[in-house]
């Protein structure tokens, strides 16, 4: 059974700059979830989807966004990037809103 | 307080001791309980979950919760090197809106 997928496994833009993020889920799971992990820090939440849907979200501005399509992959974009969104940004996804989610490899995100 | 909090370590123990990590949450109508591990570099893998009082052991792993305590724990036995990371207590808080990491233990497990 194929894990959750990210794309790309390494960008880079420059301040200003908009950048895409996109994970499909394990087959059959509904949720994904977006984590940021900067360097040495804890895994911070910023989105929850489900059946489509946007379920909740972190402490982070509205430059951050995403959707979910049909198939329950999703994408996360992020506008007007700053120095301070350089990070690891990860995608899990899982059964429902109880059960444990399970990780992507994460794409490293760099603004130079 | 922080809604879940775990002693950043390191924690050291001699390979094939008892590791002991420990997780509390602030959230009392929590209703499930993760522990992830996390090499440096790569992405938290799925350890261990348990959703009950009590003890849930998996192998060389076990998960203890008490929500009396707001209070779980993880306790790896016969600690290998490759057991060293960086371990993530995570709780689903009340309804299952969010899940909350913590800040991670690492262990260090010596040869």
């Amino acid at each position: 059974e194929a894990g959750v997928t990210q794309s790309p496994t390494h960008l880079i833009k420059t301040r200003g700059q908009q950048a895409t993020l996109r994970c499909s889920p394990i087959s059959g799971h509904t949720s994904v979830y977006w984590y940021q992990q900067a360097l040495g820090l804890g895994l911070q939440f910023l989105l929850w989807y489900d059946e489509g849907e946007e379920r909740n979200r972190g402490n982070f501005p509205p430059r951050f966004s995403g959707r979910q399509f049909p198939n329950y992959s999703s994408e996360l974009n992020v506008n007007a990037l700053e120095l301070e969104d350089s990070a690891l940004y990860l995608c899990a996804s899982s059964l429902g809103r109880v059960q444990p989610q399970h990780f992507g490899d994460g794409t490293r995100l760099s603004i130079l | 307080q922080k809604e879940v909090e775990q002693n950043s370590g390191p924690l050291s123990v001699p390979e094939g001791a008892i590791a002991s990590l420990n997780c509390t949450y602030s959230d009392r109508g929590s209703q499930s309980f993760f522990w992830y591990r996390q090499y440096s570099g790569k992405s938290p893998e799925l350890i261990m979950f348990i959703y009950s009082n009590g003890d849930k052991e998996d192998g060389r792993f076990t998960a203890q919760l008490n929500k009396a305590s707001q209070y779980v724990s993880l306790l790896i036995r016969d600690s290998q090197p490759s057991d060293s990371a960086t371990y993530l207590c995570a709780v689903s808080n009340t309804g299952g809106f969010k899940t909350i990491f913590g800040a991670g233990t690492r262990l260090f497990v010596k040869a």
